[in-house]
């Protein structure tokens, strides 16, 4: 089955500089890729997918990510931070044509004034 | 109905006593998560149906906890005798078939305590 591994469990960043998230999955057929959001004390939200084509994908928030085949990554990049991108951001995997999507254990960013 | 609805949003109960958790899913989704979250760790996968049918229950911790479907509308998910460990935000997500392509829609959750 698919698994997902993500590299920091916590990343502190300064207001206006640039962050990246670092995911990494495993699969030995094709995937779809996630990342969600979830701000504290609320439910998660969708902030991007990979589906197919183009490897760089744009998502809300001014986040985007970019799936690597070769390395089997699907980082996560924003180049200015705000305070309110202060949450726990979870990368995801399915397979394609499986119905279950495995989750990351979670990467805490906490954006600092 | 619009979003993923789940009941109590709270709930603390007695160790050993048994709760049921309920998830109602977006009308036309054909798929349903269960996952759980303990604090301050990620979402562990517990179970999924497509319609009502579970094709995999791997992801149950032990055989206090089961889950089932009516249909492809209303999920429960039952623990028996609960124990401390079983404290967690229980996420409930629902999709259209191939939910690896749509994504899931959560739930906010139904936050367990058991005492």
């Amino acid at each position: 089955a698919q698994s997902v591994t993500q590299l920091d469990s916590q990343v502190p960043v300064f207001e206006e500089a640039p962050v990246e998230l670092r995911c990494n999955y495993s699969s030995s057929v094709s995937v779809y890729l996630f990342w969600y959001v979830q701000y504290p004390n609320q439910g998660l939200q969708l902030l991007l997918k990979y589906l197919s084509g183009s490897t760089l994908v744009k998502g809300i928030n001014g986040f985007e990510a970019e799936f690597n085949k070769s390395q089997t990554s699907f980082h996560l990049r924003k180049p200015s931070v705000h305070i309110s991108d202060t949450a726990e951001y979870f990368c995801a995997v399915s397979e394609v044509n499986n119905n279950d999507m495995r989750f990351g254990a979670g990467t805490r960013l906490t954006v600092k004034p | 109905g619009a979003g993923v609805s789940q009941s109590p949003s709270n709930k603390v109960t007695e160790k050993g006593k048994d709760v049921e958790l309920r998830c109602d899913p977006i009308s036309g989704h054909t798929a349903l998560y269960w996952y759980r979250q303990r604090l301050g760790q990620g979402l562990e996968f517990l179970i999924y149906f497509q319609g009502n049918s579970a094709p995999d229950k791997s992801g149950l911790p032990s055989d206090r906890f089961s889950a089932e479907r009516t249909g492809e509308s209303v999920s429960t998910l039952t623990i028996q005798r609960t124990q401390q460990e079983d404290s967690a935000v229980y996420l409930c997500a629902s999709s259209l078939v191939l939910a690896g392509y749509y994504g899931y829609t959560f739930g906010s959750g139904t936050r367990l305590t058991v005492v």
